[in-house]
């Protein structure tokens, strides 16, 4: 089953603008990893957020995490052509050695 | 260092035959884990082998699908006579030592499989 959903599922920009990718999660998680996968093949991971952490940066990628209401949002700033791709959140349970992914939102950043 | 690695890159096989999918994990890495995307949707956890430890099994989605790792290296995931909706992307990962999933996970290209 999925734990995560994402939205929107698709969200199309252009150059230089904002991208904002929410993710919304059901039980009680230890960590929340974000992903990138280009062209349905293998993913990249891109930023982790445990539990404790409540925002965190990498580069033009901003994460946040409000475990009280079970979501987070991962923000790109500035975007590029190149960050034209599919976002997946993913969540680790305490109980748990999977990683459970949600649906997915698909970026377009137009040139 | 080589990143995790699956072959065949692409597989079109009969419904009905067997397939027989495989990935090398990056070396060190104990944890391997097999994940199954259908078209436009998320991935679907399928096995997770950790260590010497017994896998977990639990997102097999029939008796048909059943996967191994020799040596604590190399994994086969093989699916017996299988059916049009087993056609996915098959997408392998491994981790690194520290113990269940709290690391990052690096991921092989995958296998796209269609059944005819």
């Amino acid at each position: 089953s999925q734990q995560g959903e994402e939205d929107p599922q698709a969200l199309s920009i252009q150059e230089g603008e904002n991208a904002t990718m929410n993710c919304s999660y059901k039980t009680s998680i230890n960590n929340l990893q974000w992903y990138r996968q280009n062209s349905g093949r293998g993913l990249v991971h891109l930023i982790l957020i445990r539990s404790n952490e409540r925002e965190k940066h990498s580069g033009r990628l901003r994460v946040t995490l409000d475990t009280s209401k079970k979501s987070s949002s991962l923000l790109i700033t500035a975007s590029r052509a190149a960050d034209t791709a599919s976002y997946f959140c993913a969540t680790v349970s305490y109980n748990t050695d999977k990683l459970i992914f949600g649906t997915g939102t698909r970026l377009q950043v137009f040139p | 260092g080589a990143g995790v690695s699956q072959s065949p890159s692409n597989k079109v096989t009969e419904k009905g035959k067997d397939v027989e999918l495989r990935c090398d994990p990056i070396s060190g890495h104990t944890a391997l884990y097999w994940y199954r995307q259908s078209l436009g949707q998320g991935l679907e956890f399928l096995i997770y082998f950790q260590g010497n430890s017994a896998p977990d099994k639990s997102g097999l989605p029939s008796d048909r699908f059943s996967a191994e790792r020799t040596g604590g290296s190399v994994s086969t995931l093989t699916i017996q006579r299988t059916q049009q909706e087993d056609s996915a992307v098959y997408l392998c990962a491994s981790s690194p030592p520290g113990g269940r999933a709290y690391n990052e996970q690096f991921f092989g290209p995958g296998t796209r499989l269609t059944v005819l």
